[in-house]
């Protein structure tokens, strides 16, 4: 099993649609939670840490359930400008970040 | 925060060949990581650059193939060895400021193809 697991995607949504990522982690001891945004041929971007009590940045809401090991991602209200590639990534203490395969999203007009 | 620059930013190479990346820094940062992105794929760790010591290879990763210099706390290079086609990917450079509790900041990427 990998450590780090999410939705295979890709998800194709229209303008304006909500759409919410799923990730999932093996290792209980884990203890930093991030989404990363990678476009086509950049590098991958901070989008959002992931906090035990949830958190909001504007139309993107993180949540975190340590007790399922679970972390989502859900866009409100989607832009064009949020097709992108979304890495599900976890740390744990001492250790080295662990990327999720990723989950693609396509905006569509 | 941290800025990085990374050399070349693409190449092209014959198989047998080696190609060394360079990345750059603009602050000292203990941990400097080099992951491996091949296409349609996330991001697989090849190793930690230790600065002063020998880099720390994750599994399937070894030395010979891929030697790692960190001469300072502000400069790395990855040297990928006598190249395949299977090799062609993108290398990136990462550092990690804060000892894990924030993120990890990447360079643009080099992209790199095998003929």
């Amino acid at each position: 099993r990998k450590e780090v697991e999410q939705d295979p995607g890709p998800f194709n949504v229209p303008e304006g649609a909500t759409v919410a990522f799923n990730c999932t982690y093996s290792n209980s001891a884990s203890q930093s939670f991030f989404w990363y945004r990678q476009d086509c041929r950049k590098e991958p971007k901070l989008l959002m840490s992931v906090y035990s009590s949830g958190n909001e940045d504007g139309r993107f809401t993180a949540q975190l359930n340590r007790a399922s090991q679970y972390i989502s991602l859900l866009i409100r209200d989607s832009k064009l400008s949020d097709s992108a590639t979304y890495l599900c990534v976890v740390k744990n203490y001492g250790q080295n970040f662990v990327f999720g395969p990723g989950t693609r999203l396509s905006v569509l007009p | 925060s941290a800025v990085i620059s990374q050399k070349p930013s693409r190449d092209i190479c014959q198989r047998g060949t080696s190609l060394t990346i360079q990345c750059q820094v603009d602050s000292q940062v203990t941990m400097m990581f080099w992951y491996r992105q091949q296409p349609g794929q996330s991001l697989t760790l090849i190793a930690t650059a230790n600065q002063g010591s020998e880099a720390t290879y994750e599994s399937g990763f070894v030395i010979d193939k891929f030697p790692i210099s960190r001469p300072n706390l502000t400069f790395s290079t990855l040297t990928v060895s006598n190249m395949s086609p299977e090799d062609s990917s993108i290398y990136l450079c990462s550092v990690d400021p804060t000892g894990g509790r924030y993120e990890q900041f990447f360079g643009p990427g080099t992209r790199l193809t095998v003929l």
